[in-house]
């Protein structure tokens, strides 16, 4: 079965500084794998998407992530952390049917 | 540039009312997934919809909660006979095809039970 694992569920960042995002999957078949981000009382945006090719993946926002299929990882990075990146940030996988399995999500917070 | 849209926004029940939550999907996608988000976790799977078919319905739960994508019309999230438990965000999503992974989310209906 897919599942994500995301752990630290509050992240504090300072402004400037690198944000780093963990996230590992178990998946049974080659994964197509995602982040989202969630602003307060909003729906998901995506962020950037894995599916095959490039296992470094550019995103909007200067966020970039990549697949790395020995480690099962898809760590989430940005080089300089900027207040707007104050979100909750959520890593899935698909499965069938383009069915989303989600981490629990990473609260980040923004240090001045 | 209208893009999946959900309504009520904000609804509160009190236990044992019904809700039923709205969603029109992006123009052009006709599959609809429905996810729920309980405080302090991620987004759950509920089922998933394309028109006049539900086609995976694994992650509702087998009571009281129903889902629909007529022909014509919005989709619909019913909730019956509501319980305090049922307190959560439910978020519509739609994609043009199945098989992508790429979902474009609304901006959730907000359920609260009293």
């Amino acid at each position: 079965a897919q599942s994500v694992t995301q752990l630290g569920s509050h992240v504090s960042v300072s402004e400037g500084a690198l944000v780093l995002l963990r996230c590992n999957y178990s998946s049974s078949v080659p994964p197509y794998l995602f982040w989202y981000v969630q602003y307060p009382n909003q729906g998901l945006q995506l962020l950037l998407k894995y599916t095959t090719g490039a296992t470094l993946v550019k995103g909007i926002n200067g966020f970039e992530a990549e697949f790395k299929k020995s480690e099962t990882s898809f760590h989430l990075t940005k080089p300089s952390a900027h207040m707007s990146d104050a979100a909750e940030y959520f890593c899935a996988v698909a499965y069938g049917n383009n069915r989303l399995a989600f981490g629990k999500g990473n609260q980040v917070v923004v240090i001045p | 540039n209208a893009g999946v849209m959900q309504n009520p926004r904000h609804l509160v029940r009190r236990r044992g009312q019904e809700a039923r939550l709205r969603c029109s999907p992006m123009k052009g996608h006709s599959h609809v997934y429905w996810y729920r988000q309980l405080p302090e976790e991620g987004l759950k799977f509920m089922v998933y919809l394309q028109k006049e078919n539900i086609i995976d319905e694994s992650g509702m739960p087998k009571e009281r909660f129903s889902a629909e994508f007529p022909k014509e019309g919005p989709s619909i999230l019913r909730i019956q006979q509501v319980v305090r438990g049922d307190s959560a965000a439910y978020f519509c999503a739609s994609s043009r095809e199945p098989g992508t992974g790429e979902l474009f989310f609304g901006e959730g209906s907000r359920l609260t039970v009293l």
